[in-house]
């Protein structure tokens, strides 16, 4: 059965305190592992998506990474502006069509 | 990037009625998708909508309490049917890109009481 996990559940780290967070995952014909930004409220906000083990993508603060098995979003001297909820998914081929699902995320928050 | 724009944001519904959400994107797409996100809860997919053909359900959720019409490639609606409390929930609507890249609305907050 396909399968996402993130851990930690919840993040609180001090401003400029780097931190990293883990996505591990089991899926039959990975078409991309994606990470979204959600803040109270809001749908999700896209942010990266990964293909291969290997590959790295940055985006500001924020850096992704792809295992085989697992994907980490580290975050470099993070600000009280990137807590938010961080969601990882993986599109998955299922039926005969891609589809996301979606681990329980990690909430960060980044005090000052 | 796709900019998908949902309706009603929020709405407060009575138990036993029905709503139906709208979302609008600005551009022509083939794939939209619906999910839900329960209180404190991630997102699960509740169908998959295609222009021209019937959406597909997942597990757990079945057309007579969500229908979804998809009429063209830039519209489609969610009916959220005899609403019980437990239907309270965000409901997105969102896209692939031509990408690959998935995208999504701002969600419409429904409470039921």
């Amino acid at each position: 059965e396909d399968q996402v996990t993130q851990s930690p559940e919840a993040l609180r780290l001090q401003e400029g305190e780097s931190s990293s967070l883990n996505c591990s995952y089991t899926v039959s014909g990975l078409r991309g592992l994606f990470w979204y930004r959600q803040d109270p409220g809001k749908g999700p906000e896209f942010l990266f998506t990964l293909y291969s083990a290997g590959e790295e993508k940055e985006k500001e603060r924020l850096k992704a990474t792809l295992t085989k098995k697992e994907s980490f979003l580290h975050i470099t001297a993070p600000k009280p502006e990137d807590s938010a909820t961080y969601l990882c998914a993986v599109n998955a081929r299922s039926g005969g069509y891609n589809k996301l699902i979606f681990g329980a995320g990690t909430r960060l928050a980044v005090h000052p | 990037s796709a900019v998908i724009s949902q309706k009603p944001s929020r709405d407060i519904c009575q138990r036993g009625t029905s709503l139906t959400i709208q979302c609008q994107v600005d551009s022509q797409v083939t794939m939209m998708f619906w999910y839900r996100q329960q209180p404190g809860q991630s997102l699960t997919l509740i169908a998959t909508a295609n222009q021209g053909s019937e959406a597909t359900y997942e597990s757990g959720f079945v057309i007579d309490k969500f229908p979804i019409s998809r009429p063209n490639l830039t519209f489609s609606t969610l009916t959220v049917s005899n609403m019980s409390p437990e239907d309270s929930s965000i409901y997105l609507c969102s896209v692939a890109s031509s990408g690959n890249t998935i995208y999504f609305g701002e969600g419409s907050w429904l409470t039921v009481v």
